[in-house]
């Protein structure tokens, strides 16, 4: 069966800008979480979406947003992006919440 | 707040060692615990997951227990290969059996598996 998508692979932003990134759970999965992955802050969480509502949030400022499709698809959306947002964007969806399944991630260069 | 650490950071094996690499976590009160593996740049890979009842899991090669009162679950890989090289992470679920996606991952263990 075809894994956890996650579209673009790679990006390459301006500070200033904003980006969507794309994310496409496993058939029959309805939660779907985003993490972001540093190499000085590990693996964070940045929120969860079940049935297109926003169930849980970590902490990050505002200028993270999500929302998850009625095809339990997910985006999130980044504005006015920093320089420390340079990360790898990490996708994960799971059918119960009790076993989570990632993709391969974007990256995302903000220069 | 939960907090897992994983030791060691980094570790070098010649190929064919066994080797054992540790998940602690500050809170007990966890529901279950997943292992992953991250090759460079890439995505996570599930290894195993232990499960709110149980205290061990294996798949081929790999073994991996949990013992929430002390706050330790150990990875076990057996006969280890260049191929397992990799970042090992471990993920530990709140308790109350939902997470709403909101694991807490350790750092993570650099395995480097020489020929």
């Amino acid at each position: 069966k075809a894994g956890v998508t996650q579209t673009p692979r790679y990006l390459i932003k301006t500070r200033g800008q904003q980006v969507t990134l794309s994310c496409s759970p496993i058939s029959g999965h309805r939660s779907v979480s985003w993490y972001q992955q540093t190499p000085g802050q590990g693996l964070q969480f940045l929120f969860e979406y079940f049935s297109e509502t926003q169930r849980n949030k970590g902490n990050f400022p505002g200028r993270f947003s999500g929302r998850q499709f009625s095809n339990s698809r997910s985006e999130m959306n980044v504005s006015t992006l920093e320089l420390g947002d340079s990360a790898l964007y990490l996708c994960a969806s799971s059918r119960t919440g009790l076993g989570y399944t990632f993709g391969s991630g974007t990256r995302l260069t903000v220069v | 707040k939960q907090e897992v650490t994983q030791i060691p950071a980094a570790l070098s094996v010649p190929e064919g060692e066994n080797l054992v690499l540790n998940c602690s976590f500050t809170d007990s009160a966890i529901y279950n615990l997943q292992w992953f593996r991250q090759d460079p740049g890439k995505g996570l890979t599930s290894l195993l997951l232990i499960q709110s009842s149980q205290r061990e899991q294996t798949s081929g090669r790999l073994n991996a227990s949990l013992d929430k009162s002390s706050g330790r679950s150990t990875l076990y890989i057996a006969a280890s290969q260049p191929g397992d090289s990799a970042t090992y992470l471990c993920a530990v679920y709140p308790e109350g059996g939902t997470s709403y996606g909101k694991l807490t991952f350790g750092q993570g263990t650099i395995l480097t598996v020489h020929p």
